[in-house]
């Protein structure tokens, strides 16, 4: 089945850019997501990509897809301490109609 | 936007108590959700898709006799814990398609199921 990589723990200034890295297994991955989730909550939807684009751009969040290396990142620019949190790439295939694939997050943490 | 309501929020019961878990799509109709769960600090791990007037689909592992799923109407999916066990305590979390757009799967907020 697919599996998702992603580091766990990520530490950045405040105002410098963050950038999460997530890697999958399954090639036919058509929907590719950034959650967020802080400390006792549910998750909270930040962006996602189709398969068939390179990048998609919202606000201060850019997300890079690279689907020959089956590579997938979420940039954070000018990172605040609001943005401390655990981020989860996740990626669906079907369609975008099956449950999907979670990586094990990646924990923000932000430095003054 | 979408709204995934989950309710409750938050249950502690009894070893041995039966609990439901109620996730509604609020201004969408969801032919299928799907639970999740979460243990703590660690990833969200699909447990079943609900999907509204058939059977759900259990993942490996998961017993489907433990973890009832109902999917009676197109706003709302129930999941009961059967006969809880303190090892249940977990974080469930449901989504849900809209069927009439191509948006990404939408979450409840979670609940948190703590069995004493």
């Amino acid at each position: 089945g697919e599996d998702v990589e992603q580091s766990l723990f990520l530490s950045v200034r405040e105002g410098d850019s963050s950038v999460i890295n997530c890697t999958y297994t399954d090639s036919s991955s058509t929907y590719l997501y950034w959650y967020k989730q802080e400390p006792g909550a549910g998750l909270q939807l930040l962006t996602y990509i189709f398969s068939n684009m390179d990048m998609k751009q919202d606000q201060r969040l850019t997300v890079l897809l690279n689907k020959k290396d089956k590579h997938l990142s979420l940039r954070i620019a000018d990172t605040q301490t609001g943005d401390s949190a655990i981020y989860f790439c996740a990626v669906s295939s079907g369609g975008g109609a099956d449950g999907l694939t979670f990586g094990k997050g990646t924990h923000l943490i932000i430095q003054p | 936007g979408a709204v995934v309501s989950q309710h409750p929020s938050w249950v502690i019961c009894k070893s041995g108590t039966s609990v439901k878990i109620e996730c509604r799509s609020l201004d969408f109709q969801a032919t299928t959700m799907f639970w999740y769960r979460q243990f703590p600090k660690q990833s969200l791990m699909l447990m079943a898709t609900s999907n509204e007037g058939s059977k759900a689909t259990y993942e490996q592992g998961v017993e489907k006799d433990k973890f009832l799923i109902n999917h009676a109407s197109l706003t709302l999916s129930t999941l009961t814990v059967t006969s809880a066990h303190p090892e249940d305590s977990s974080f469930y979390i449901c989504s849900a398609l809209d069927q009439n757009s191509n948006q990404p799967q939408h979450f409840g907020d979670g609940t948190r199921l703590s069995i004493l």
